[in-house]
This record gives structure tokens, sequence and C-alpha cells, in this order.
């Protein structure tokens, strides 16, 4: 399995303010995501990180809110711009060896924010 | 159009007996992915088992077991003698390879072990 760290593991953010998630991988992987949970929900998918290109985001989630970047095949990083409470959540980076490797996706250990 | 169904918010179960969480699914593809996740009280998503579209005998590792019904489009997660240490959510979801295998995520049941 891969060994994946996110810093911070939790934060506490005043509303108008950004927040920059990272996501480190002990290994090379291919595909690398970002999900969002908010309390009591279950997992959604924000964006796939492309390296060397703009992320793939999911319907209702946009570049200007959450940038993200993924200068290599070990890291990416998710920001979350301009918060307001709503955006309370746990924020987790996912990734995967290969586009091959179905059978395989792993989670990071989450970042819990708290917008105040 | 894929989607997860966990039918079950809450079960109860005692310790050392088995228990089987509900998972159905619906997807037009024929080649697919399912996955149980375990979240404990800490956030973290442990990954537990995986059963692809096209395998014929049900996933098992260790307590967990798989129950693959696909004419049924059910993945049942079965975890035999129950720990207090299985308390936790947990999460079925799908992949879809011609979707660029993202995950999609049943709501999640919470199960409890009694002592």
């Amino acid at each position: 399995s891969a060994v994946i760290s996110q810093k911070p593991s939790r934060d506490i953010c005043q509303r108008g303010t950004s927040l920059t998630i990272q996501c480190q991988v002990d290994s090379q992987v291919t595909m690398m995501f970002w999900y969002r949970q908010q309390p009591g929900q279950s997992l959604t998918l924000i964006a796939t990180a492309n390296q060397g290109s703009e992320a793939t985001y999911e319907s209702g989630f946009v570049i200007d809110k959450f940038p993200i970047s993924r200068p290599n095949l070990t890291f990416s990083t998710l920001t979350v711009s301009n918060m307001s409470p709503e955006d309370s959540s746990i924020y987790l980076c996912s990734v995967r060896r290969s586009a091959g490797g179905e059978n395989e996706q792993f989670f990071g250990p989450g970042t819990r924010l708290t917008v105040l | 159009a894929q989607k997860i169904t966990q039918t079950q918010p809450g079960m109860f179960v005692q310790e050392k007996e088995a228990v089987t969480l509900d998972c159905t699914y619906d997807t037009s593809d024929q080649s697919y992915g399912l996955f149980w996740y375990k979240q404990p009280s800490s956030g973290e998503m442990i990954f537990l088992i995986y059963q692809g579209s096209y395998d014929e005998q049900n996933a098992t590792e260790g307590r967990y077991s798989l129950n693959f019904q696909k004419a049924r489009k059910s993945a049942n997660l079965v975890i035999s003698a129950s720990q207090l240490g299985d308390s936790a959510m947990y999460f079925c979801a799908m992949s879809d390879y011609n979707a660029g295998n993202m995950l999609t995520f049943g709501g999640g049941t919470r199960l409890m072990v009694k002592p």
C-alpha cells in the first residue's frame, strides 16, 4: 500500500481566508484525487489532480474556489479559497498507483478543517 | 450514471458475532470495481476489500468477505467474529473504469459493536 501524509492534520480558520493542504506520497502514483467529506456525510470527489496540467473538476467544484497543483508524481496541494463556514469538512487526498490499478485506491489521513 | 446505496444508517452487533452490511449499486457499465472502506472516529479511510465485476469468486481479506451477487447488483460486506475495534463508519464505493476510475461512495453505515 502507499503511505500518504497530509498537512495540516487539522486547522481552524477565519472566514474569508484561504488554506492550502499538502498531500505527499511515499512513491510515484499515476492518479491523485481530492475528496471532501462534510460533517455526517459521505465522500464527494472534488477533482482529479493531473501532473503538469490543470486539474479535472467535478460538477459543483471550480478552480477559483479549489485551486489544485500537482508538480510531480508524489505531491499535490489543494487550496480552499475565501473560506466560509460551509467549507468546514474533512479533506482527503487519495491515490492510485496506475490507471490500471483499479483494485488499489488509498486515502491519506485527512485534514479536518473548521471555518469560523 | 452510477449510484451506490447503503440502506442501513446504523447497526448494532454483539461482540464475536458476524454482521452483514448491505450495499447495492446501479451502473450500466459491464466493467467496474467495488470497494469497502472503514472510517473510524479519527477520520482516516481504511481500505478493506475489493471486488472486480469479472471476478467469479467472492473476495476475502481476513475477517472481511464480500458477498457479491452480480445479477442482484449487490456487494454486501460480511465481518466475521466482530471486535470492539470494528466500531466505525463503513462505506461502499464503486469505480467506473470508463469514467476515469473515480470512486463514487454510498452514504455509509455506522456499525457499533456491543461488548
